[in-house]
């Protein structure tokens, strides 16, 4: 079973506006989730975190938003760039904070 | 400072065919990881170490195998290569954190193909 998912495979918003990706999860068991960025012909990249224990964390134009009750968790970039076009991966762990699983990723095209 | 470095970068094999992917890191991290990145699955756990010598299945081991003889290296091999192997593997260290989750730093990946 997918124990994260990201269900918009792509997104496409105009340069300075705002981006929004969104991911679920089933497993009550997480405590920490992540955001991968990826560039094609690339490894994933760490762009921002946050633990259970915080419903929201800002660096610089990203900010994570939890909703624990909801199981939901959204990325917003504001303003958006062309070069923030990537793979965007949500993932999540335990309190281990070893093992990650991951969603399917959203490809977000900025265009300008 | 190379980070995490992937050997080879592509690959083509035959069915039942052998070969072992090289990860190395010079980052001093403890825990190394092997996934494989397919279309619409995002990235899955094959194998992982939380140390030299130490090795752990992850979501889908079958058909892998690992070894971590040196604490800057994490092997993948594959001992009979099948068309459901056909994959992008990325590499993977990081370490410890107090109080926090590690952060993955990943390799740039090995395109895999198995006809």
């Amino acid at each position: 079973d997918q124990q994260v998912k990201q269900n918009s495979p792509s997104l496409s918003v105009q340069e300075g506006r705002i981006s929004i990706l969104n991911c679920d999860y089933t497993n009550s068991m997480f405590d920490y989730f992540l955001w991968y960025k990826k560039y094609p012909a690339e490894g994933p990249t760490f762009l921002i975190s946050i633990s259970s224990i915080k419903d929201k964390n800002e660096d610089g134009r990203f900010t994570v938003f939890l909703n624990k009750s909801a199981k939901h968790l959204s990325l917003h970039i504001v303003p958006s760039q062309p070069g923030d076009s990537a793979v965007y991966f949500c993932a999540a762990s335990d309190a281990s904070g070893s093992r990650l699983t991951f969603g399917e990723g959203t490809q977000l095209t900025v265009n300008p | 400072n190379a980070g995490v470095t992937q050997t080879p970068k592509f690959r083509v094999l035959k069915t039942g065919q052998s070969m072992t992917l090289l990860c190395a890191q010079d980052m001093n991290h403890e825990y190394m990881y092997w996934y494989r990145q397919d279309p619409g699955m995002g990235l899955r756990l094959i194998h992982y170490s939380v140390g030299e010598g130490t090795t752990a299945k992850g979501e889908v081991p079958d058909g892998y195998n690992v070894s971590r003889l040196k604490k800057q290296n994490f092997l993948l091999g594959l001992e009979s290569a099948a068309p459901s192997q056909t994959s992008v593997y990325f590499c993977a260290s990081s370490t410890r954190l107090a109080g926090g989750v590690d952060t993955q730093y990943f390799g740039p990946g090995t395109r895999l193909t198995v006809l």
